[in-house]
């Protein structure tokens, strides 16, 4: 069965600490994509980064990274220097080739960065 | 124009009232879901247009009744609510064409208050 599991339920770090936010999926299919999106306190989810099964290259963006490991299945997301707009709860999903529009959410992390 | 807009932003109507959430987008999409999202919770999906045909219904009470009326629109007609249907209702996009593998991108919401 499909499941992604964040296991951390609430992170707090002071201002310009790195973060990693932790994401474990299940999935049977071998073509799969794994996405992340960030929820501020204004309730909008705003897209940051789709990943497909077959491409296990690290993004960077600024200072986001991501960290795809198909033998361990984590899609692990990092915030280096962080900052207080980065306070917001990160959810990372995924949906299987077949599965037609549909996306299995994790629980959400939610992310507190202190001044 | 990355954008999906929603109106209105708050909505607060009587478990007799009938109302409506009105979302669109102008990106050239050809898929519209509409979720539900309860407070520390992940969205919950409803409903999916692709090519303004209904193509998922997550077994959703037809007190939730759907439009597609063209592209870019996507209504929610609600009537008789309950007040536990109180909740982020969320209206979001994709080209399409991929299906599973598409990135979906989210409007800001619609916080519905049932009393």
């Amino acid at each position: 069965a499909q499941k992604v599991t964040q296991a951390q339920t609430e992170i707090s770090v002071v201002e310009k600490e790195d973060v990693t936010l932790d994401c474990v999926y299940e999935t049977r299919d071998t073509t799969y994509y794994l996405f992340w999106y960030k929820q501020p306190p204004s309730g909008e989810l705003v897209f940051l980064i789709r990943r497909n099964s077959f491409d296990e290259q690290n993004e960077i963006s600024g200072r986001y990274s991501w960290n795809f490991q198909k033998s361990t299945s984590s899609f692990n997301f990092t915030i280096t220097a962080s900052q207080v707009v980065d306070s917001a709860v990160y959810f990372c999903a995924l949906s299987e080739a077949g599965s037609n529009y549909q996306l299995i959410w994790g629980a959400g992390t939610k992310l507190i960065i202190k001044p | 124009d990355t954008e999906v807009t929603q109106t209105p932003k708050h909505l607060v109507m009587g478990m007799t009232n009938k109302k409506s959430l009105k979302c669109e987008q102008h990106m050239g999409h050809r898929a519209m879901y509409w979720y539900k999202q309860k407070a520390k919770k992940p969205p919950e999906l409803m409903f999916v247009y692709s090519y303004e045909k209904l193509s998922i219904n997550e077994s959703v009470p037809s007190r939730f009744s759907p439009e597609c009326p063209n592209s870019s629109l996507l209504n929610l007609h609600l009537h008789a609510l309950q007040p536990e249907d109180s909740a982020l209702y969320l209206c979001a996009s994709s080209q399409g064409r991929g299906g599973a593998r598409d990135e979906q991108y989210f409007g800001p919401g619609t916080r519905l208050t049932v009393t």
